[in-house]
């Protein structure tokens, strides 16, 4: 089993709708969880940080966390073109180490 | 202010070369980290500074590869000598405390 792991995609939305996700982790005592968005060619840019669970809110983008669940998503309202990238959760474990997903490729269709 | 930022961009060297590489973190940081990713596989960690000390370096492939931190600045990784599975494209990021922001990495091919 990965440590992080995350479906590759790609998920291919419309404009305008929602955009959801989906994270799982291994390590128990992750205390930290983290959502970088990287275009192509582009290093990983950080986007959201979430540490407790449920629900944070940035924007058109909410984090939500269920630690017992060991899940971290990331919702994007109102989707845009510009929101095509990839999506990678990284997860800050117990021996904090900071351990990538492979990354969701997001298609948002005009 | 500035980001991290990395030189060079790319760098394409032969196999049995030597490369070396800069990370420039964000002023104030303390925290310097070396990732890589290979192409179609996740970023991997190599390793972490604190200031000039190496926290952890249990990431680093082999004795090819040593990075240094001199003065707790700016990071240099050189590869010695490079194969060509050291290909790929290696990011820097640095954090004061969990967030992390990474540089526009270095894309490295040997060939």
């Amino acid at each position: 089993q990965k440590e992080v792991e995350q479906n590759s995609g790609p998920l291919s939305v419309p404009e305008g709708a929602i955009a959801s996700l989906n994270c799982t982790y291994s390590d128990r005592v992750s205390q930290s969880f983290f959502w970088y968005r990287q275009y192509s060619g582009k290093s990983p840019e950080l986007i959201m940080s979430i540490y407790s669970n449920g629900d944070k809110e940035d924007g058109r983008f909410t984090a939500q966390l269920n630690k017992a669940s060991q899940y971290v998503s990331l919702l994007i309202r109102d989707s845009q073109p510009s929101d095509s990238a990839t999506y990678l959760c990284a997860v800050l474990t117990g021996g904090f180490k900071t351990i990538f997903g492979a990354g969701t490729r997001l298609f948002v269709k005009a | 202010e500035a980001g991290v930022t990395q030189f060079p961009s790319h760098s394409v060297i032969e196999k049995g070369q030597t490369v070396t590489l800069r990370c420039d973190p964000i002023s104030g940081h303390d925290n310097l980290y070396w990732y890589r990713r290979v192409m179609g596989k996740e970023i991997k960690f190599l390793l972490h500074f604190v200031k000039e000390s190496k926290q952890d370096e249990s990431g680093m492939p082999n004795n090819r590869f040593l990075a240094e931190r001199t003065g707790g600045t700016y990071s240099t990784l050189k590869v010695q000598p490079a194969e060509l599975e050291d290909s790929g494209v290696y990011f820097c990021a640095s954090s004061q405390f969990s967030d992390k922001y990474f540089g526009p990495g270095t894309r490295l091919t040997v060939l």
